[in-house]
């Protein structure tokens, strides 16, 4: 079974520059998560697909942040304008339904200068 | 307010020493719970979960972690350490309908 595949792996920008980022969860999930995971910290939820629909976006930064699922299947993340503190690991993770164990890809590292 | 806490930020143990790495939760009802790994450069690799029954749970890699309601825990434990067990582990929380919170993660070194 592949895993959650994520693209791309570094990138490395200027502040108040645009960035996307992608995912494609594992086949047959329904429920698709984006996560930031700030250096020397847990993974924080950004937001919660359940196939195209959000469920929940209560810790997305919305006025830079925006995140789609296009046809329940891949999701791109992207930030516009980019900040310093945007610096983190992004992480993509699917399940096969809410509730259930969580699969994580690689992680997209961002680095702001 | 719903957290888990990972009170130890680094631990180092030999290797073939026992392992105990730290997990404490506040939730108003008995949540799932899971303990993930993560190499450097990776993502998370689950190791276990508990979400009801035997409070006792098998992993993989020989880890297992035991649910203690009297003391809102969920400690993950291996008997005997190996070097590639070097990783930082997550323990993470989850109320039914709600999202998954994670710990701020514990760093294993191994020492040969």
């Amino acid at each position: 079974e592949a895993g959650v595949a994520q693209s791309p792996r570094y990138k490395i920008i200027e502040k108040r520059q645009s960035v996307a980022f992608w995912c494609n969860p594992i086949s047959g999930h329904a429920t698709l998560y984006w996560y930031q995971q700030i250096l020397g910290q847990g993974p924080k939820l950004l937001i919660q697909f359940q196939n195209n629909g959000v469920v929940d976006d209560s810790q997305l930064p919305k006025d830079r942040f925006s995140a789609e699922r296009l046809k329940g299947v891949d999701s791109t993340l992207k930030i516009q304008p980019a900040k310093l503190e945007d610096s983190a690991v992004y992480l993509c993770a699917s399940s096969v339904d809410r509730d259930k164990p969580q699969h994580f890809g690689d992680g997209t590292r961002l680095s702001i200068l | 307010a719903q957290s888990v806490t990972q009170p130890d930020i680094h631990i180092t143990v030999s290797e073939g020493a026992s392992l105990e790495l730290r997990c404490n939760y506040s939730y108003g009802a008995t949540p799932y719970l899971f303990w993930y790994v993560q190499s450097p450069g990776q993502g998370l690799q689950l190791l276990l979960k508990y979400f009801s029954g035997d409070t006792l749970v098998q992993g993989i890699k020989g880890f297992e972690a035991e649910f203690k309601r009297s003391q809102s825990s969920f400690n993950l434990r291996k008997p005997s350490v190996h070097w590639s067990d070097a990783a930082e582990y997550f323990c993470a929380g989850m109320e039914y309908g709600n999202k998954l919170v994670f710990g701020a993660g514990t760093i294993l070194r191994v020492k040969s």
